[in-house]
């Protein structure tokens, strides 16, 4: 998986508790990415960064937030989880804008 | 409105029937098409990522094109273990990194 672990692998939350999904790079790509995918929908980018603390929005932000404070770490934090955001998140880094190498993914349900 | 389409949505294929997976797309200007492989529970896996109509690039059975209105994956002779879900996704021009697009993909399975 190209260097790439997210943790956890697995979670289950109640709703309203805040999730923090983690992503670790060892590839030192500049960019990182963050999606959901969902059956119905595909793959829909929640949030991407093109560097330590420079990060941008996607298609589907509201409810989350990210942080990159290191280059190997970005972080996706559901501050107060609600069942729609039940999904698998995959995480993605790349050295341009032209390449996505991704993650195994974090199967996260919210009952 | 910008939109990527995969067809079929499932194809079966005997082991060494070749065929093609499309993925037509409708973007106001096209900067790269990506093709990915994802195997159930696992994260896609890429391809190939093509820039410019008439493009081709090839990797073991599989191979991509791309014209101004659609790219497809060419599978020649494949074995079960080509059986997967393929996505392709689009980056527009004016967009920055936030706007790839990606289809709902095209399930493949090879029967021996």
């Amino acid at each position: 998986d190209a260097g790439i672990t997210q943790s956890p692998r697995h979670k289950v939350t109640e709703t309203g508790t805040p999730v923090t999904l983690r992503c670790h790079q060892t590839e030192n790509h500049r960019y990182m990415y963050w999606y959901r995918q969902d059956p119905g929908h595909g793959l829909r980018l929640i949030h991407y960064s093109y560097g330590v603390k420079d990060t941008d929005k996607g298609e589907v932000s509201d409810g989350y937030s990210v942080s990159r404070s290191k280059t190997e770490d970005f972080l996706l934090t559901l501050e107060s989880a609600t069942s729609s955001q039940t999904s698998v998140y995959f995480c993605a880094i790349g050295g341009s804008i032209y390449e996505q190498y991704f993650g195994p993914g974090t199967r996260l349900t919210v009952t | 409105e910008d939109q990527v389409t995969q067809s079929p949505e499932a194809l079966r294929l005997q082991e060494g029937e070749s065929s093609s997976l499309n993925c037509s797309y409708t973007v106001s200007g096209l900067r790269g098409l990506f093709w990915y492989r994802q195997d159930p529970g696992k994260g896609p896996e890429f391809l190939f990522t093509l820039y410019s109509a008439g493009e081709e690039k090839e990797k073991e059975r599989l191979k991509a094109t791309l014209t101004k209105k659609e790219s497809f994956l060419h599978i020649t002779a494949p074995k079960p273990e080509d059986s997967a879900t393929y996505l392709c996704a689009v980056q527009t021009l004016e967009s920055s990194a936030s706007k790839i697009i990606f289809g709902s993909g095209t399930r493949l399975s090879i029967r021996p």
